[in-house]
């Protein structure tokens, strides 16, 4: 059974400093894992999508890296800013399970002026 | 706007009541996902659609959920006899099918509170 976890919970980081979240997935089996952002009462907004081939993503300040083997993957933000305070949900896609979603817990961040 | 739309985005209901919420994907989306979210948690699968087809239903799903996709576009996801622990944010996404490649845009919610 596929687990996803983040660690920290949360994270609070002045303005400019650089931001590094962490997910960890138990089974590697996996088509995709995808980094999403969450607002407080909001949905989900997609922010990186890795295939399982692939090592790493880019988007702007964003870079997602994934380690397949080890069943990590990182989110990095650069030069952090206070818009970037919300929560970062990761998601992996497993083979056996395909369509569905398996969700961490996030991490929530704060960015402080 | 062309993104996922989930109405209402609010709900309050008392307890023993039925509930119906109602997502519009994306419109070429072909599939469609419905997720519950509980305050500090991630998202948790209940179901999803390709086309107008049920693919997968998870256990979290009980006899008291039913969802429908009749012609393929929108999707309602009714609960009867609703209960406190339904209380939860009620999330839907969709994608277009890509061989597990395609990414899920996901809709603004629906709360729900069951008093």
């Amino acid at each position: 059974k596929q687990e996803v976890t983040q660690i920290p919970a949360a994270l609070s980081v002045p303005e400019g400093e650089n931001l590094v979240l962490n997910c960890s997935f138990t089974d590697s089996a996996i088509y995709n894992l995808q980094w999403f952002r969450q607002d407080p009462g909001k949905g989900l907004t997609s922010l990186l999508l890795i295939q399982s081939s692939q090592r790493e993503q880019t988007s702007g300040r964003l870079n997602a890296s994934l380690d397949k083997s080890s069943g990590r993957s990182t989110l990095y933000i650069a030069a952090s800013q206070p818009g970037d305070s919300a929560t970062y949900l990761c998601a992996v896609m497993t083979t056996d399970s395909w369509g569905k979603l398996q969700f961490g817990a996030g991490t929530q961040v704060v960015v402080t002026p | 706007d062309t993104g996922v739309s989930q109405d209402p985005r609010h709900k309050i209901t008392k307890r023993g009541q039925n509930v119906t919420f109602r997502c519009d994907p994306i419109s070429e989306h072909n599939r469609l996902y419905w997720y519950r979210q509980t305050l500090g948690q991630g998202p948790e699968f209940l179901t999803y659609f390709q086309n107008e087809a049920q693919l997968e239903k998870s256990r979290l799903l009980s006899d008291r959920f039913s969802a429908e996709r009749p012609k393929g576009s929108f999707s309602t996801l009714e609960i009867q006899r609703t209960e406190q622990g339904d209380s939860a944010m009620y999330l839907c996404a969709s994608s277009l099918d890509g061989g597990g490649k395609e990414t899920q845009y996901f809709g603004p919610g629906t709360r729900l509170l069951v008093l």
